[in-house]
């Protein structure tokens, strides 16, 4: 199975502040890739995909690069409804894996 | 509107099972590869298992974890995405999301339901 990391597991951050989550996979999944936003007790929502494509509807100032086996996830300037938890995914190879998630905290 | 709502959970004992159910609406249900995914409580997200579209024939395919314990079925007809589950674990306790996946499939999931919770204790 691919393994996703992320880093950092928390993130501690103002209003206004860029922010950059990395994720890391065992093995190239190519572009593969999408970013979820999770607030608490609530479904997640699809940010990005194809490793750096914004989903329609999502704010620009959330953006995605990468490729093979090391992405990043940037928050331009982050805003008080971006506090939330961020995940990975991988779409490569089933089966389809998350990382642990990055909470970025007030 | 796309809505996805999951009904079906609660609480039941190690070894028992339980059917989730998920009322998809605002879209046609047969043109999309359908996924589940849970989250344990104060855990992140784990992919369950997937049914493909009516065009690749509603194949299917499971996480090492669940499989030849739950399968994933849909009935089109009936605009509806089912997960049984057998042979419960705790630490299958979960909530239970339904989510579409997206026209391109390697595109991640773009629509999801609110969850339902399933708790496995005795």
């Amino acid at each position: 199975d691919i393994q996703l990391t992320q880093s950092p597991s928390f993130l501690s951050a103002s209003v206004g502040d860029r922010v950059t989550i990395t994720c890391r996979a065992s093995q190239g999944i190519s572009s593969y890739l999408a970013w979820y936003q999770q607030k608490p007790g609530k479904a997640p929502n699809l940010l990005i995909y194809a490793a750096s494509t914004l989903q329609s509807g999502v704010p620009s100032r959330f953006s995605g690069s990468g490729s093979g086996t090391e992405f990043t996830l940037t928050i331009s300037s982050l805003q008080p409804e971006d506090f939330a938890t961020y995940c990975c995914q991988q779409l490569k190879t089933y089966p389809l894996t998350f990382g642990g998630g990055t909470k970025v905290e007030i | 509107e796309v809505q996805l709502v999951e009904s079906g959970g609660g609480l039941v004992q190690p070894g028992g099972s339980l059917r989730l159910s998920c009322a998809a609406s605002g879209f046609t249900l047969s043109d999309h590869y359908m996924d589940w995914v849970r989250q344990a409580p104060g855990k992140g997200l784990e992919w369950v298992g997937r049914t493909r579209n009516k065009a690749n024939s509603y194949t299917t395919e499971y996480a090492a974890s669940v499989k030849g314990r739950f399968i994933i079925s849909r009935d089109d007809s009936k605009n509806s995405l089912y997960l049984q589950m057998n042979s419960l674990k705790t630490e299958d306790t979960a909530v239970y999301y339904c989510a579409r996946v997206t026209a391109v499939v390697t595109h991640g999931n773009d629509y999801w339901g609110q969850g339902t919770l399933v708790t496995a204790s005795s």
